[in-house]
């Protein structure tokens, strides 16, 4: 059964730095590539990052580019989002999402249950 | 970047009935859309990709159909597990990979 498990959200204040990790089993890690997706409180689904099975590959929307790093461990399953310089509206929920297809640019498969990031002071 | 817009943002729907929900792409994303339901407090879960397929697990009464610029969902036969939000997401053209605003399905 796959599975991705998210970690590492809590309350941080503005300027502040955290880092998420997404614990992955049930399937070829390595294989598929991982996204990140927020969800602010009350609103829609916004991408914010992927990287692809091999790591080599880093994507970022605009409102994230130079402020948070995405990385992946293959040997630990793990993924992970560095998000540094944090604003009020980072604040959301977010999710880890493995893409459905081997490589990468595919649909959404199977999405964590989130973890809670608040930016305030 | 591809702007998805859906509509309605609401639609009020009795059980039993057929529900069709739409989906826009700002320029054509051929047949890479995927249809998203989450219901409150939950994540996402995929019901469609392709357009048409529908993931594993997920009841034939969800239907996806459309192509290029133009998509639907429709869901005949609603049942109360059924209300919830919609999301339709596009990866043809990425990044950013991008989703619609959601559509709302509530009970009439």
């Amino acid at each position: 059964e796959v599975q991705v498990l998210e970690s590492g959200g809590g309350l941080v204040q503005p300027g502040g730095s955290l880092r998420l990790s997404c614990a992955a089993s049930g399937f070829t890690f390595s294989n598929y590539a991982v996204n990140w997706v927020r969800q602010a409180p009350g609103k829609g689904l916004e991408w914010v990052s992927g990287i692809s099975g091999s790591g080599n590959s880093k994507f970022y929307a605009d409102s994230v580019k130079g402020r948070f790093t995405i990385s992946r461990d293959n040997s630990k399953n793990t993924l992970y989002l560095q998000m540094n310089s944090l604003r009020a509206e980072d604040t959301a929920v977010y999710y880890c999402a493995k893409e459905g297809e081997v490589g990468m640019g595919s649909y959404f498969h199977y999405w964590g249950q989130g973890t809670l990031v608040t930016v305030s002071s | 970047e591809v702007v998805m817009t859906q509509s309605p943002a609401t639609l009020s729907v009795s059980p039993g009935e057929r529900a069709t929900l739409s989906c826009r792409a700002s320029q054509s994303v051929g047949s890479n859309l995927a249809w998203y339901q989450q219901k409150p407090g939950q994540a996402p879960r995929l019901l469609i990709y392709g357009a048409s397929t529908r993931a594993t697990g997920i009841p034939a009464r969800f239907s996806g159909s459309g192509s290029g610029t133009e998509f639907t969902l429709t869901i005949s036969s609603l049942q109360s597990e059924d209300f919830a939000v919609y999301y339709c997401q596009q990866y043809n053209n990425w990044p950013p990979y991008t989703f619609g605003q959601g559509t709302k399905l509530e009970i009439k």
